[in-house]
């Protein structure tokens, strides 16, 4: 079993949709999570991330972490056609040490 | 992704020869981290180093890679005698030194890889 699980998609939804994108993890020790979007030929870039269970919301995005049944997720809301990037989940134990990344979600979204 | 830069972006190598990756991380970061990304995989976590010193290599193979972080100059992950296995892109992080949890840090800042091609 891999640490991160991640649903690789395709997902695609209409412009302006609400995405749920998920991930879980089997690790109980991890205690910081991170979303990363990733545009095709580029580095990924941070997006949210959360120490602990609990939600964070930064604009159209929410984390949501819930430690007790091991399961991650990020929201996007009124989506957008600039949104269409993969989208992967990242687990660590420490804050600043190796991040255990989800193999990623490809999102398009459709004008 | 401004700010660590990596170069090549691309470089094709034959079978058997030597690849080296840069890595100038952000200003100010002492922190490098480097990572493996195959098609249709997440990235793999393969060393972490700071200045003169790698404190975690348990992702790097046991065998042909190597990876530095002088004092003065870039980061370099090494591979030496490349199969077409190695053919992946390889990403490069940064972090500050002492980054504590809270506030809007980033804890890792990526730059836009090397894609590395055997021929």
């Amino acid at each position: 079993q891999k640490e991160v699980e991640q649903d690789p998609g395709p997902l695609s939804v209409p412009e302006g949709a609400i995405v749920s994108l998920n991930c879980t993890y089997s690790n109980s020790a991890f205690q910081y999570f991170m979303w990363y979007r990733q545009y095709s030929r580029k580095g990924p870039e941070l997006l949210m991330y959360t120490y602990s269970s609990g939600n964070k919301e930064d604009g159209r995005f929410t984390a949501q972490v819930d430690k007790s049944s091991k399961y991650i997720s990020l929201f996007i809301r009124d989506s957008q056609p600039s949104d269409s990037a993969t989208y992967l989940c990242a687990c660590a134990r420490n804050y600043g040490q190796n991040f255990v990344f989800g193999p990623g979600t490809r999102l398009s979204v459709l004008p | 992704n401004a700010g660590v830069m990596q170069n090549p972006r691309h470089l094709v190598r034959r079978r058997g020869q030597e690849a080296r990756l840069r890595c100038s991380p952000m200003k100010g970061h002492s922190h490098v981290y480097w990572y493996r990304q195959l098609p249709e995989e997440g990235l793999k976590f393969m060393v972490y180093l700071q200045k003169e010193n790698i404190i975690d290599e348990s992702g790097m193979p046991k065998e042909r890679f190597s990876a530095e972080f002088p004092k003065e100059g870039p980061s370099i992950l090494r591979i030496q005698q490349v199969v077409r296995g190695d053919s992946a892109a390889y990403f490069c992080a940064s972090s500050p030194r002492g980054q504590g949890v809270g506030g809007n840090n980033q804890p890792q800042h990526f730059g836009d890889g090397t894609r590395l091609s055997i021929l």
